[in-house]
């Protein structure tokens, strides 16, 4: 089972600020590893796929890199609405893991 | 727009049974995986469960595989989760959400979640 380690665990930042998240796979994925926002009370919204691929309707602010083992979500300047956390996921070889999550706060 | 529709949720007894059902409309149900994740209170996301559009396969994580099972109808789009032999760390908040393949992907629709509490 391939487990992913997401860092740091909370990020403290400012509107307008650059964050950069991590997620590190336990072994090569590829680049089959997508990111999710979950805001307090809803349902979790894709933002990334297949490493670095915006879903529909994703701001431009929101990027995805990395391949194999090693990934990155940068949310390139803070919007109050993108206080949140942001989950990896492994997209392909059952189980369909998830990160433990970053917490992005003001 | 694709919607999903979960229901079931509720209070269960430790040892009982519950289902929950996950109604999907506006998307083709038998060219997509689906599968459920769940969320205990303050806690981030398990995936649990998955099923193949075919509904061929189906996958379970260690912390539910022989108690839980998933299934799925395609005359009425709709996804299931039979879960028995509850226990208190099954509360959670579940999820049911559309696979972006047939077998495997990212999660690119989710309804709106249903709460499940598992207590004496």
């Amino acid at each position: 089972e391939i487990v992913l380690t997401q860092s740091p665990a909370t990020l403290s930042l400012s509107p307008g600020e650059r964050a950069t998240l991590s997620c590190r796979a336990s072994q090569s994925v590829s680049i089959y590893l997508a990111w999710y926002q979950q805001k307090p009370g809803q349902a979790p919204r894709l933002l990334i796929y297949d490493a670095s691929n915006r879903a529909p309707g994703i701001p431009a602010r929101f990027s995805g890199s990395g391949s194999g083992t090693d990934f990155s979500l940068t949310i390139g300047s803070l919007e109050p609405e993108d206080f949140a956390v942001y989950y990896c996921q492994l997209q392909t070889n059952w189980p369909l893991t998830f990160g433990g999550g970053t917490k992005v706060e003001i | 727009e694709v919607q999903l529709l979960e229901s079931g949720g509720g209070l269960a007894q430790p040892g009982g049974s519950l289902r929950l059902s996950c109604a999907a409309s506006t998307f083709t149900f038998s060219s997509y995986g689906m599968s459920w994740v769940r969320q205990a209170p303050g806690k981030g996301l398990e995936w649990i469960s998955g099923i193949t559009g075919d509904g061929g396969s189906t996958y379970y994580a260690d912390s539910v595989r022989g108690r839980f099972t998933i299934s799925r109808d395609y005359p009425t789009n709709t996804l299931y989760l039979q879960m028995k032999s509850l226990r208190v760390e099954d509360t959670a908040i579940y999820y049911c959400a559309k696979q972006s393949g047939w077998d495997g992907g990212s999660f690119d629709c989710w309804g709106q979640g249903t709460l499940v509490t598992v207590s004496s």
